[in-house]
């Protein structure tokens, strides 16, 4: 069974910094790209991030570029969001999310964690 | 950024009710379209994806269909488990983008 276990939110005051993770299991984590997706409250569904398989492509949404981080370390089958410069707008319930790609392609977020909330308020 | 646009942002039906859900790209996309419902406080589950093709375990009272910017979600007879909150997503160009949401609410 799928399982993506996300981790590492909280409260933070506004410029400072929060380390999200995910867990994956149930899968050949190495052969997958990975996501994160927030959800501000009461809000839509917002793509964040993405990695590769090997960690060589990252691509971000511009609202995160230059303060967000997206990484993986294969061994450990784990994802991380390092986010830094934290604003009050990046409040939300961070999702860990497996893309279904084939081929360069990609269809759909198949496997979704639970969500971590992230709040930032002084 | 490609824009999507559900409408309506809401409506209210009855069990047993047909129910279509429409999502405008702002430009082409071909068919690179998922939808997802979310019920409060979980995560989003995968309905359809490739526009049409609906994903294993999904009843086939849901159905996707659409190319290019219009795309239709319909649920053929609405069951009291499918209220809930209706999203689009387009996996055609980064960013990805989410439409806003349709709440699907008892009549």
């Amino acid at each position: 069974e799928v399982q993506l276990v996300e981790s590492g939110g909280g409260l933070v005051q506004p410029g400072g910094s929060l380390r999200l993770s995910c867990a994956a299991s149930g899968f050949t984590f190495s052969n997958y790209w990975m996501s994160w997706v927030r959800q501000a409250p009461g809000k839509g569904l917002e793509w964040v991030a993405n990695i590769k398989q090997d960690g060589s492509e990252k691509y971000y949404v511009d609202s995160v570029k230059g303060r967000f981080t997206i990484s993986r370390d294969n061994a450990k089958n784990s994802l991380y969001l390092q986010m830094n410069s934290l604003r009050a707008e990046d409040t939300a319930v961070y999702y860990c999310a497996r893309p279904y790609c084939i081929g360069g392609a990609c269809y759909n977020f198949d496997y979704w964690g639970q969500g971590t909330l992230v709040t930032v308020s002084s | 950024a490609i824009q999507l646009t559900q409408s309506p942002s809401s409506l209210s039906a009855s069990v047993g009710d047909r129910v279509t859900i429409t999502c405008r790209a702002s430009q082409g996309i071909r068919s690179d379209i998922a939808w997802y419902q979310q019920k409060a406080g979980r995560a989003p589950r995968l309905l359809i994806y490739d526009a049409s093709s609906l994903q294993s375990g999904v009843p086939s009272r849901f159905s996707g269909s659409g190319s290019g910017t219009d795309f239709t979600l319909t649920i053929s007879s609405l069951q009291p488990e499918d209220f809930a909150t209706y999203y689009c997503q387009q996996f055609k160009s980064y960013p990805w983008t989410f439409g806003q949401g349709t709440k699907v609410e008892i009549k």
